[in-house]
């Protein structure tokens, strides 16, 4: 059973660039949320993906977007990078109606810095 | 107020003693709550929920809840340096059911 696979595992990206990041949730779950986790700080949530529709967000500025696919998976991209967008993010998958009763799922996560 | 606060640590204990971790939350109307630990790098593990007042108990963890307090806590037994990680708090805001807040997380310390 495969758990929250994420692409890349690591990725350097010039100030000003767009970028893509993506995951597949645990087989089974229908939910995928995106949380950026700086160093030393605790995840923080960008947004919430289900039927393929954002449906939570946190705050994060627009240039921050996701996609969800028929089979679940997602992307998160991010353009116009900034200096303070490098941190590591993490992917969550969850069943929607269970996420009360057994949590989220977490990916190894992509490890992003902007130079 | 912050929506989950964690004091950031570290916690330092010897090897076999009592780990205690705290975390309180804001919204009064959170229904469950969730511990992760963290290795240094690595992503986040579930480790115990808990959603009713009072105690549950999975091997060397018991997790506590004070819904009255606003309070969760994590006990560790018998402290290894294995536990030596990050341990975050987690709850639901009752605005969106499904999203979780994070606290910043306390770095456990167990010495040898």
């Amino acid at each position: 059973d495969a758990g929250v696979t994420q692409s890349p595992t690591h990725l350097i990206k010039t100030r000003g660039q767009q970028v893509t990041l993506r995951c597949s949730p645990k087989s089974g779950h229908d939910t995928v949320s995106w949380y950026q986790q700086a160093l030393g700080q605790g995840p923080q949530f960008i947004f919430q993906y289900y039927e393929e529709e954002e449906r939570q967000r946190g705050n994060f500025p627009d240039r921050f977007s996701g996609h969800q696919f028929p089979n679940y998976s997602s992307e998160l991209n991010v353009n116009a990078l900034l200096l303070g967008d490098s941190a590591l993010y993490l992917c969550a998958s969850s069943f929607r109606t269970q996420v009360l009763n057994y949590g989220y799922t977490f990916g190894s996560g992509t490890r992003l810095t902007v130079v | 107020q912050k929506e989950v606060e964690q004091n950031s640590g570290p916690l330092s204990v010897p090897e076999g003693a009592i780990a205690s971790l705290n975390c309180t939350y804001s919204d009064r109307g959170s229904q469950s709550f969730f511990w992760y630990r963290q290795y240094s790098g690595k992503n986040p593990e579930l480790i115990m929920f808990i959603y009713s007042n009072g105690d549950k108990e999975d091997g060397r963890f018991t997790a506590q809840l004070n819904k009255a307090s606003q309070y969760v806590s994590l006990l560790i037994r018998d402290s290894q340096p294995s536990d030596s990680a990050t341990y975050l708090c987690a709850g639901p805001t009752t605005s969106g059911t499904y999203k979780y807040i994070f606290g910043t997380g306390t770095r456990l310390k167990v010495l040898a």
